[in-house]
């Protein structure tokens, strides 16, 4: 069984500039998650996505957004990049059909570098 | 902001038994006590999670104790691959507040 795909593994992007990020979650999951990690703030999460719809959100601002697709890849965008977006990208799928309890697995994370 | 308390960093021999502690004292009555691991820059890696009764699978034990304000994850046999950061979560809903973790070193 596939595991979380994120794509792509790395990127730089200057400020100013926007970026989507994929995730492609494991096959029969519909509940889509996505963190932003630093060494400075840690994981924090951003928003969840359950089937097309955003049912959680963190405290970030406007310019993360996010999508979730009738096959349940989700995408992230953030526009107006600033240098302190530069962070590891985290997605995480797990089951949520209704249960609150089902285990969340991670992709390997996309690499934000914005210079 | 997360709602779990873990000591920054432990040190473990290697084949020994690691003992993680993390403190909960805020838990509510339908949240989860969740473990993931984190291998420098990978992803978290899901390992346990238990609601009141002790939990073990193949990666390890989770001890939660009756009050369900404190919880010991469990690595029994400790091997150099172990060395991780490991974050102790209060689960209630599919947004999970991490904390800073403990940096576990396994030692040889």
């Amino acid at each position: 069984k596939a595991g979380v795909t994120q794509t792509p593994r790395y990127l730089i992007k200057t400020r100013g500039q926007q970026v989507t990020l994929s995730c492609s979650p494991i096959s029969g999951h519909r509940s889509v998650s996505w963190y932003q990690q630093t060494p400075g703030q840690g994981l924090q999460f951003l928003f969840e996505y359950f089937s097309e719809t955003q049912r959680n959100k963190g405290n970030f601002p406007g310019r993360f957004s996010g999508r979730q697709f009738s096959n349940s890849r989700s995408e992230m965008n953030v526009s107006t990049l600033e240098l302190g977006d530069s962070a590891l990208y985290l997605c995480a799928s797990s089951l949520s059909q209704g249960k609150l309890y089902t285990e969340a697995f991670f992709g390997q994370g996309t690499r934000l570098t914005v210079v | 902001d997360a709602k779990t308390t873990q000591p920054p960093s432990m040190d473990c021999a290697e084949g020994r038994a690691a003992n993680l502690p993390c403190n909960h004292s805020t838990i509510s009555g339908n949240e989860y006590v969740y473990w993931y691991r984190q291998i420098h820059s990978q992803g978290p890696q899901y390992i346990i999670h238990g609601l009141k009764n002790n939990e073990t699978n193949e990666m390890a034990s989770l001890i939660i104790t009756e009050d369900r304000k404190s919880s010991t994850l469990i690595l029994p046999h400790a091997t150099l691959r172990d060395t991780a950061v490991y974050y102790c979560i209060v689960r209630g809903h599919n947004d999970m507040r991490f904390g800073a973790g403990t940096r576990l070193t396994v030692k040889p």
